[in-house]
């Protein structure tokens, strides 16, 4: 089966950095995916990684490890609109998505 | 160019009856993904189309959903004598095979209330 860990909630300042992890167990790993969600709005892609390292895109980053079965969404100068749920999810089995929880990034002025 | 559409937007139903939710995927996307979502929670997946296979259909929570394809174009999902559990938002994504299927495009939902 699939599974996958991530907090639930995260609170930050604006023009702060923040990191939101996800562990996750999987058999047939392909890669990590974020996707953003606001409230009431569809999920919306930011990353994907197969391989491991960082990867950079703006002011956003995902950075995954596959020995340690981890990754994490860096994002940078928070601002007000970056307001939102976050989701990992593991692509497995070739085409197949698990999506976790969802992490609900509060941005405070 | 057009996005994932889907309809109704919402769908206020009685306990008991079926209802059809409908999926237009962005054209030439092959890949074609329907999900669950529960208030404030993550995405249940449900079923996946790709191509001309056979689905997976592994997702599904029980025999009152069905879903169909019509080759690599529209997806209507059926939920038959729905229960007040069934109430969530449905999502239907699509990807396509260039870049690996890694990035999903995700429609609007249907919010699905079930008195």
């Amino acid at each position: 089966g699939q599974s996958l860990e991530q907090p639930s909630e995260v609170t930050a300042v604006e023009g702060a950095i923040v990191q939101i992890n996800c562990t996750y167990q999987t058999s047939g790993f392909y890669g990590l995916s974020w996707y953003q969600q606001h409230d009431g709005g569809a999920p919306t892609f930011l990353s994907y990684n197969a391989l491991d390292g960082l990867e950079e895109t703006g002011r956003f980053s995902s950075f995954l490890s596959r020995s340690d079965s981890y990754g994490y969404l860096l994002l940078q100068e928070l601002q007000m609109k970056d307001s939102a749920s976050y989701f990992c999810a593991v692509k497995y089995n070739f085409n197949k998505f698990y999506f976790g929880s969802g992490t609900k990034l509060n941005v405070k002025p | 160019g057009a996005g994932v559409s889907q309809s109704p937007s919402n769908k206020v139903t009685e306990k008991g009856k079926d209802v059809e939710l409908r999926c237009d995927p962005i054209s030439g996307h092959t890949a074609l993904y329907w999900y669950r979502q529960r208030l404030g929670q993550g995405l249940e997946f449900l079923i996946y189309f790709q191509g001309n296979s056979a689905p997976d259909k592994s997702g599904l929570p029980s025999d009152r959903f069905s879903a169909e394809r019509t080759g690599e174009s529209v997806s209507t999902l059926t939920i038959q004598r729905t229960q007040q559990e069934d109430s969530a938002v449905y999502l239907c994504a699509s990807s396509h095979p260039a870049g690996g299927y890694n990035e999903q495009f995700f429609g609007p939902g249907t919010r699905l209330t079930v008195l």
